[in-house]
């Protein structure tokens, strides 16, 4: 089992949509969480840190459940400029830190 | 700032040749890191360093060497390149291990 894992998509939605992205994780040792987003051929950039009470910005809210084991991304009145791949992004901590990348989320945002 | 910076943005190689990715950073970070990136997978990490002169091996360490000899600067080299190697290769660096992690432009490299 991946440590951190995924929904591939792509998801196909329409500009205005609501879509949600899921991503579980499987050490119990995890300790800080993010959403990365990776335009195409691109480097990843930090979207989001995700906080245990859930945090917001703009339209996009994050929110972590530790007893469950998975954060989410809600993206609202998806736009154009939302088409890219969504990384999650783990840090375990084991004696020391470890960040795992999640494979992304492909979104394709349609006019 | 020009944050995290890579050399060169492409290359293609033979089997066989050498060669060596610069990365450089000016946020005074500790932590740098490189990763390679392939279709389907995530980013898998090949090495990092905690500070100058320190590195340490990731999880697909074989077939690279990394140095550190500057707090700025961390050097990727493949001494034998394989077509397996082929790959996009992002370095990255963070103020601590906990903290957000600022990618540079990435390394497309072939090696046929």
């Amino acid at each position: 089992r991946k440590e951190v894992e995924q929904d591939p998509g792509p998801f196909n939605v329409p500009e205005g949509a609501t879509v949600a992205f899921n991503c579980t994780y499987s050490n119990s040792a995890s300790q800080s969480f993010f959403w990365y987003r990776q335009d195409c051929r691109k480097e990843p950039k930090l979207l989001m840190s995700v906080y245990s009470s859930g945090n917001e910005d703009g339209r996009f809210t994050a929110q972590l459940n530790r007893a469950s084991q998975y954060i989410s991304l809600l993206i609202r009145d998806s736009k154009l400029s939302d088409s890219a791949t969504y990384l999650c992004v783990v840090n375990i901590y084991t004696g020391g830190f470890k960040t795992i990348f999640g494979a992304g989320t492909r979104l394709f945002v349609k006019a | 700032n020009a944050g995290v910076t890579q050399t060169p943005k492409f290359r293609v190689l033979k089997t066989g040749q050498s060669m060596t990715l610069l990365c450089a950073q000016d946020m005074n970070h500790e932590y740098m890191y490189w990763y390679r990136q392939d279709p389907g997978m995530g980013l898998r990490l090949i090495h990092y360093s905690v500070g100058e002169g320190t590195t340490a091996k990731g999880e697909v360490p074989d077939g690279y060497n990394v140095s550190r000899l500057k707090k700025q600067n961390f050097l990727l080299g493949l001494e034998s390149a394989a077509p397996s190697q082929t790959s996009v290769y992002f370095c990255a660096s963070s103020y601590s291990a906990a903290d957000t992690q600022y990618f540079g432009p990435g390394t497309r490299l072939t090696v046929l």
